[in-house]
Parts: structure tokens; sequence; C-alpha cells
């Protein structure tokens, strides 16, 4: 079957940096995405890796390795508003978007 | 304005009744989709629409139907709704022509039954 896995929950101190993991199990790749989702609002996206290696947008960066099966997310210098949960999502050979459960990442002063 | 647009927000409904959740967009996009969202679980797609005239089941399409009225309106239609129906509602479009086919979200509809 399909799997997508990553944490369900981690704890980071404002100011720090966070790196979220997400290893997946799909039929064919078309790409890894990833969202950010605040409580009960609708998920924002993020970023997209469909080539190996590490892709930068501004405190947020997404690594991706097809032959491990495997992504991160870092996030540096951390904000109060970066509290939410972060869903890493893989698009399959039938350009399906597969959905891991999400990561609740709580940021503390 | 937004670009996806979802009606209602919020809604409390009875078993055994049914409802109808509507999505708009103005992104131009000729995909769009139908996810639940439960506490603790993953994004389920219920229903996709890869253009007017093509309609396909997700993961959970039971109980659910769909309709595709145009490019930019896909709504979704609960027959007898069921308490485990009680879930947060998305439609989102995307565009692989337009955009690697990333996928834009609407605000979500609540949904409550009773």
């Amino acid at each position: 079957g399909q799997n997508i896995d990553q944490p369900t929950e981690m704890t980071a101190t404002e100011g720090a940096i966070v790196q979220i993991n997400c290893t997946y199990q799909t039929s064919g790749f078309n790409g890894l995405f990833w969202y950010q989702q605040h409580a009960g609002e609708a998920p924002t996206f993020l970023s997209y890796n469909v080539l190996d290696g590490l892709e930068e947008k501004g405190r947020f960066s997404s690594f991706l390795s097809r032959s491990k099966g495997y992504s991160y997310l870092l996030l540096k210098e951390l904000q109060m508003k970066d509290s939410a949960s972060y869903l890493c999502a893989v698009m399959d050979s039938n350009y399906q978007l597969i959905w891991g459960a999400g990561t609740k990442l709580i940021i503390k002063p | 304005d937004a670009d996806v647009t979802q009606t209602p927000r919020n809604r409390i409904t009875k078993t055994g009744k049914r409802i109808m959740l509507e999505c708009s967009q103005t992104k131009g996009h000729d995909r769009m989709y139908w996810y639940r969202q439960d506490p603790g679980l993953g994004l389920r797609l219920i229903y996709y629409s890869f253009d007017v005239k093509d309609i396909n089941k997700g993961e959970i399409s039971d109980g659910y139907s769909v309709s595709r009225q145009a490019q930019a309106k896909f709504s979704l239609s609960l027959e007898s709704a069921i308490p485990n129906q009680t879930a947060l509602y998305f439609c989102a479009t995307s565009s692989l022509s337009r955009d690697t086919d990333t996928q834009y979200f609407g605000p979500g509809t609540r949904l409550t039954v009773l």
C-alpha cells in the first residue's frame, strides 16, 4: 500500500530551527508537497520538490531524496505564528496526492 | 476576494437529511477536488474532477455524490447524512498546465451530523 509517515507532534523554541521529516512509500512519484495548516483553517501551499536537493524559500527550506523516499521541511528563526500542522503529500504515478497525517508543531517562547 | 470559496462555512444537520456543499473558484483551474479531514487523520479524497465531463471516485466516495456544473463550480452532496460524516470538508483546485498541479484549498465547511 501507499504510506506517508511523519511525526505526530514536535515542540521547538521561538527563534530556533526545527526539521520536520517525512518518509514515503508510494506507487510512483511525481513530486512532493509541503503544506501549512493552522487549526481549523485550510492548508496553504509551502513548497514543491520533484528533483533531489534543497529548495529554499525565505525562512523555509525543503529537501528531497527520491532514492531514500525521504523529505524534510526546515524552518529557521521560528516565530510564534509558525505554530501549526505541517502536511507532507506525495503525488503518485496516477497524479493522485497521498497525504500524511500531519505534524503538529508547537512553538514555545 | 478569495480564489476558492465554499458555502456554507458551518452546517449542523440531522441524520437522514440531504446536504449539499458548494465550491466555486476564480483561479481558472480545470481540476477540482473534495476532501474530508478528521482529527488525527490526513486529508482523504472523496471525489475529483479533471474537467467538466470527468468525475472520479476517490478513496472514500461511499455515501457521497458530486456534480461539476461548470469549470468553476463543484458541489458535494450527502444524500442521507449520518453522524460519522461529521468532519471538516475542503474543496481544492489545481492546474497541471499552469502550476505543477499544486492544489489550492478553500476555507472549509465544518459539518456536524446529529
